[in-house]
């Protein structure tokens, strides 16, 4: 069974850093690119960054380039994000999600999310 | 990379048929044919119920269809059952290598 966990949300204040995690098992995760898509409570689905299989392309949404960094650890089979200058814009539930086979471009499996909340 | 554009709610009785359209532009809704559907339920997780377009993942009801013209691609629910309302957001890859989600829309069983 295909599974996604994230880890690492919390209450951080604007300006501050925050790292999350996503722990994948169930399929060969060297096998697949993984990303990250966010959900302000009540609100929609944003897109925000993924990276492929071996790390060698690392995508971003313009709301978060050069404020987040994408990386995973194949040996780990883990993907973390780390977000840098966080603002109040950028709370929301954030989903570690798988993408499907080879050059699909669709997400099949989701996690359950990790709650991130950008506050004084 | 703005939001693709989703009705904000539709809705129909039960057995009916309904769709829900999703416009994008030239560079990702009409430029790829990669545009897929996903189905979330209140407190749930998002759902892949359409992918590439009109491709269906096992185990997904085929009353749920999808199609694509031009800039517009379309979500439809056939035979509308209760278990149906959720709401319903598109996604497309786009020019850039990046990915966008529609606005979403609700979709309401009277």
């Amino acid at each position: 069974e295909v599974q996604l966990v994230e880890s690492g949300g919390g209450l951080v204040q604007p300006g501050r850093s925050l790292r999350l995690s996503c722990a994948a098992s169930g399929f060969n995760f060297n096998d697949y690119a993984i990303h990250w898509v966010r959900q302000t409570p009540g609100k929609g689905l944003e897109w925000v960054s993924g990276i492929s299989r071996d790390s060698g392309s690392k995508v971003y949404a313009d709301s978060v380039k050069g404020r987040f960094t994408i990386s995973r650890d194949n040996a780990q089979n883990s993907v973390y994000v780390q977000m840098n200058s966080l603002r109040p814009e950028d709370t929301a539930f954030y989903y570690c999600v798988k993408r499907g086979p080879a050059a699909d471009r669709y997400f099949d499996y989701w996690g359950q999310g990790t709650l991130v909340t950008v506050s004084s | 990379q703005s939001a693709l554009t989703q009705p904000a709610s539709v809705s129909g009785s039960p057995g009916q048929s309904i769709t829900i359209s999703c416009t994008g532009t030239s560079t990702d809704v009409g430029g790829y044919n990669y545009v897929s559907w996903y189905q979330q339920h209140p407190g749930k997780v998002p759902k892949l119920i359409i992918y590439d377009v009109s491709e269906r993942p096992s185990g997904v009801s085929n009353r749920f269809s999808g199609s694509k013209s031009g800039n517009t691609a379309s979500l439809t629910i056939s035979g509308l059952q209760a278990e149906d309302e959720a709401d319903y957001y598109c996604s497309s890859y786009t020019s850039t290598y990046t990915y966008v989600f529609g606005t979403g829309t609700k979709v309401t069983v009277l």
